[in-house]
């Protein structure tokens, strides 16, 4: 069974730092891409960051580009998102999701339950 | 980049009507189309991909249509586990973007 285990999510001040991680398990992680989309209360879906499966490629939403990093450890089965520079807008919760490359479209398959990060003072 | 709207943003309609929801893409995706399903507090879920084919375990009551920069979901009937907000996302080399969402309750 594929689980997505995000953690690492908590309250942190404007200006500050916060890095998320995601365990995965019941499929070959090093063979995916994956991403980190969020969700802010009350609003819709926001994709933030995406790596290939080896990290040859990585893209990120204009948003957070300059501020978040987003890597992953195959040997550890892990996805991560390093968080600087915080601002309120980025209060949310993320997603860690599985991405699924179709014969000709991607998609998100398997997501998280997802981790709540808020930027407050 | 290209940008997705989605119409209406909200909607209420009762047991047994057919519910249908646009999505339009600012430049043509192909049939790079794919829908969500997200209940209050869970995860999305995929519906549809590539513009209409159902994911499998499904209820063959929703269904999805299009192709370049239109699109169009649809529910058959609307059954009261149905009520969610549902979200259209397009996909272009590893980036992602969703749909505003159009959110479906019961009337």
């Amino acid at each position: 069974e594929v689980q997505l285990v995000e953690s690492g999510g908590g309250l942190v001040k404007p200006g500050g730092s916060l890095r998320l991680s995601c365990a995965a398990s019941g499929f070959t992680f090093s063979s995916y891409s994956m991403n980190w989309v969020r969700q802010a209360p009350g609003k819709g879906l926001e994709w933030v960051s995406s790596i290939s499966s080896s990290s040859s490629y990585i893209y990120y939403a204009d948003s957070v580009k300059g501020r978040f990093t987003i890597s992953r450890d195959n040997a550890k089965n892990s996805l991560y998102l390093q968080m600087n520079s915080l601002r309120a807008e980025d209060t949310a919760v993320y997603y860690c999701a599985r991405v699924w490359v179709g014969s000709g479209s991607s998609w998100p398959d398997y997501w998280g339950q997802g981790t709540l990060v808020t930027v407050s003072s | 980049d290209i940008q997705m709207t989605q119409s209406p943003s909200s909607l209420s309609a009762s047991v047994g009507d057919r519910v249908t929801i646009t999505c339009q893409a600012s430049q043509d995706i192909s049939n790079y189309l794919n829908w969500y399903q997200q209940k209050p507090g869970k995860a999305p879920k995929l519906l549809i991909y590539d513009a209409s084919n159902l994911e499998t375990g499904v209820p063959s009551r929703f269904s999805g249509s299009g192709s370049g920069t239109d699109f169009t979901f649809t529910i058959s009937s609307l059954q009261p586990e149905d009520i969610a907000t549902y979200y259209c996302q397009q996909y272009d080399n590893l980036t992602f973007t969703f749909g505003p969402g159009t959110k479906v309750d019961i009337k």
